[in-house]
């Protein structure tokens, strides 16, 4: 059993240009969470989403990110006019139908750099 | 809001030796869980121990254990005997016991531990 896999591991984009950051929840998972880790911090919450539904986004920045995760295929943060400061590794993880009283199954991030 | 605090950026310890994380939070919530993770260089995040705060009786994972003071929100990490593979960044976290909003993990920053050989 696949755990979650997210895709690329690293992205180099140039300023300006978008960022597409792709996550595969485990085979049986239909709760997706990203979050965002800053240089020298801890993960920090972005959003929660179930499929075809964002349920908590109070974590994501207002302007020029968005996430979806549609009925078919994988779930996706994207990232328009990225900037020097969404330098970031991001982290996707997923859990069964059940909340997630566990830990979650985390992927092992994107590491995206902003030229 | 929750806060995860963990006041030791950097650990070392010798190999076969033991260690103890700290890890402090914040919460007005009577019922959540608490969770180390371990983030080896490979970034992957991987879970070592889980504890749900109602329960008294701390949480035990082979030579991981955890020292549970709700009362002081404190939420510290023992490595026994310790190993080369357990180096890595080591980060507490608080989850609340609720579902759907607010179903997110806080953070702490982390601590880098190192294993001399």
């Amino acid at each position: 059993n696949a755990g979650v896999m997210q895709n690329p591991r690293h992205l180099v984009r140039r300023r300006g240009q978008e960022a597409r950051l792709r996550c595969s929840p485990m085979k049986g998972h239909s709760h997706v969470y990203w979050y965002r880790q800053l240089p020298e911090e801890g993960l920090k919450f972005m959003v929660y989403l179930q499929k075809e539904n964002i349920i908590d986004e109070s974590g994501m920045p207002k302007e020029r990110f968005s996430a979806e995760f549609p009925k078919e295929g994988p779930s996706i943060l994207r990232i328009q006019q990225v900037v020097r400061g969404d330098s970031a590794a991001y982290f996707c993880a997923s859990s069964p139908t059940a909340p997630a009283h566990y830990g979650y199954t985390f992927g092992s991030g994107t590491r995206l750099t902003v030229v | 809001a929750q806060t995860v605090t963990q006041s030791q950026p950097e650990m070392s310890v010798q190999e076969a030796e033991t260690v103890t994380l700290s890890c402090t939070y914040d919460t007005s919530e009577s019922d959540y869980y608490l969770f180390w993770y371990k983030q080896p260089p490979s970034r992957q995040m991987i879970l070592v121990i889980r504890q749900e705060a109602y329960k008294q009786q701390n949480a035990t994972e082979n030579r991981f254990s955890v020292n549970f003071q709700k009362a002081a929100k404190s939420f510290s990490l023992k490595i026994s005997d310790s190993q080369l593979g357990d180096a890595a960044m080591y980060f507490c976290a608080y989850r609340t016991y609720t579902s759907g909003t607010g179903n997110q993990f806080y953070f702490g920053t982390g601590t880098s531990l190192t294993v001399i050989p």
